[in-house]
């Protein structure tokens, strides 16, 4: 079966330091792979989607970026935090293609930022 | 482009109560529909699916109907229970990704 790991589970950083945050898939190949940020209290944004090794698409302009160096990696990160930075990240994953397949979401990484 | 509205929350039940989360939707075509629980602290979980008009999706005793006439999924549940707290999305899938509402939590009292 497939599983989807997400580190760290909580984060807190200073303004101005770099982040970086790790997503893996197990038992698929080729997924889909998605960032998410969930501010307090508000629903989710779409931050970036992957189809493919070295494929990013950027949803919103920030300070923030992606990178997919392996099929089933997923990293995000940032040279900078900034205070609105703060958010739960969320990784997901779904199967290659455009169908209706559903979205499976890892557990999350709480990120503080002082 | 692609649109969901949930009803605002806090939605606020005693336990055994009848549910209902109110969902609409606008989308180009016949997207598929979901509903996603978030328990405090977690990420989201699938809770249920539709992917074609009329469909009913079924999963721990909530249901949703994708109704093509009104562009709506609400979310149903006969009898809630306190472990029902969370907060719920509804979603659909548009191009390669997916588009959320902003949720309704729940709250289910003893």
């Amino acid at each position: 079966s497939q599983t989807i790991h997400q580190w760290p589970a909580t984060l807190v950083q200073p303004v101005g330091s770099p982040l970086s945050l790790e997503c893996t898939v197990e038992g698929t190949s080729n997924p889909n792979l998605y960032w998410y940020r969930q501010a307090a209290g508000r629903g989710l944004q779409l931050l970036f989607y992957s189809v493919g090794i070295g494929q990013i698409s950027s949803e919103v302009p920030q300070n923030l970026s992606a990178s997919r160096p392996q099929d089933r990696q997923f990293i995000l990160s940032s040279k900078k935090l900034l205070l609105s930075d703060s958010g739960f990240y969320l990784c997901a994953w779904s199967l290659f293609g455009t169908g209706d397949q559903p979205q499976h979401f890892g557990d999350g990484t709480r990120l503080s930022i002082l | 482009g692609d649109s969901v509205t949930q009803m605002e929350g806090p939605v606020t039940l005693s336990e055994e109560a009848f549910l209902t989360i109110n969902c609409t939707y606008t989308a180009t075509g016949y997207p598929s529909l979901f509903w996603y629980v978030q328990y405090p602290g977690e990420g989201l979980q699938l809770l249920l699916k539709a992917t074609k008009a009329d469909d009913k999706g079924s999963n721990k005793g909530f249901e949703a109907t994708y109704r093509k006439e009104t562009t709506s999924f609400h979310l149903e549940k006969g009898s809630v229970q306190v472990s029902d707290s969370a907060v719920y999305f509804c979603a659909l899938k548009g191009f390669q990704k997916l588009v959320f509402g902003t949720g309704t939590r729940l709250l289910v009292s003893p």
